[in-house]
């Protein structure tokens, strides 16, 4: 089945420092959305891309849909703590039943004091 | 307030105990979806229900039942638990399944049960 290849598993990074996680997959995807979950919270969306190529910022995030379509980055300019938290890609394509998403397994973010 | 709602946040039972977690959800969708979350495995759906009384298997729907009588509830059922269905679950809702431009179709998660089966 269609599978989203999140990375890295996991982050740790100096307050203030850029951070960058990508998805990829091997099959097209229609909308790329990232999730952001807070510890002890449900997954909340940060950015939701719908076309090739699309760069949306959010603040101090940016998402950009890839080009060919299976792939998704997320920046995150000068971190700060409250961005710990595990940050989720998820795809939707017409290959999938129902109109469904997926989810990557994450990219845990840990800001180092 | 628009809000997913989920009982109870957290749960200790053992094998076979037959359990119920409910979901709840204040906005009218029609959608809704319950996952599991486990370390290194992401989000996997479990179940999903497109309206009331139309329900779907997910990917990963074994040991689990659903049912959607009204259109705000969607309880998830665990007749005789098992302790690798020891999870964090997450009850979602929106307006549709898919997303699209026009927007206001966001998948709003509740604050998740977590479920521990000995």
């Amino acid at each position: 089945g269609q599978q989203l290849n999140q990375s890295p598993q996991s982050m740790f990074i100096q307050e203030g420092e850029d951070v960058s996680m990508n998805c990829t997959s091997s099959s097209i995807f229609n909308t790329w959305l990232w999730y952001k979950q807070d510890p002890g919270e449900g997954p909340v969306l940060l950015i939701a891309l719908y076309k090739a190529g699309e760069l949306t910022s959010n603040g101090r995030l940016t998402a950009q849909f890839g080009i060919t379509r299976k792939d998704s980055f997320l920046n995150i300019s000068a971190s700060i703590p409250s961005d710990v938290g595990i940050y989720f890609c998820a795809g939707q394509s017409d290959g999938l039943p129902d109109d469904k998403i997926i989810f990557g397994k994450g990219t845990r973010l840990h800001i180092l004091p | 307030e628009a809000q997913v709602t989920q009982n109870p946040r957290y749960l200790i039972t053992v094998t076979g105990k037959k359990l119920t977690v409910t979901c709840s959800q204040n906005m009218n969708h029609e959608y809704m979806s319950w996952y599991r979350q486990d370390p290194g495995l992401g989000l996997r759906q479990i179940y999903y229900s497109m309206n009331v009384e139309v329900t779907d298997k997910g990917d990963v729907p074994e040991g689990y039942k659903v049912s959607r009588k009204e259109k705000r509830n969607f309880p998830l059922i665990l007749e005789s638990p098992s302790p690798n269905q020891t999870s964090l679950y997450f009850c979602a809702s929106s307006s549709y399944p898919y997303y699209h431009r026009l927007g206001d179709n966001e998948q709003f998660f509740g604050p998740g049960t977590r479920l521990t089966v000995l």
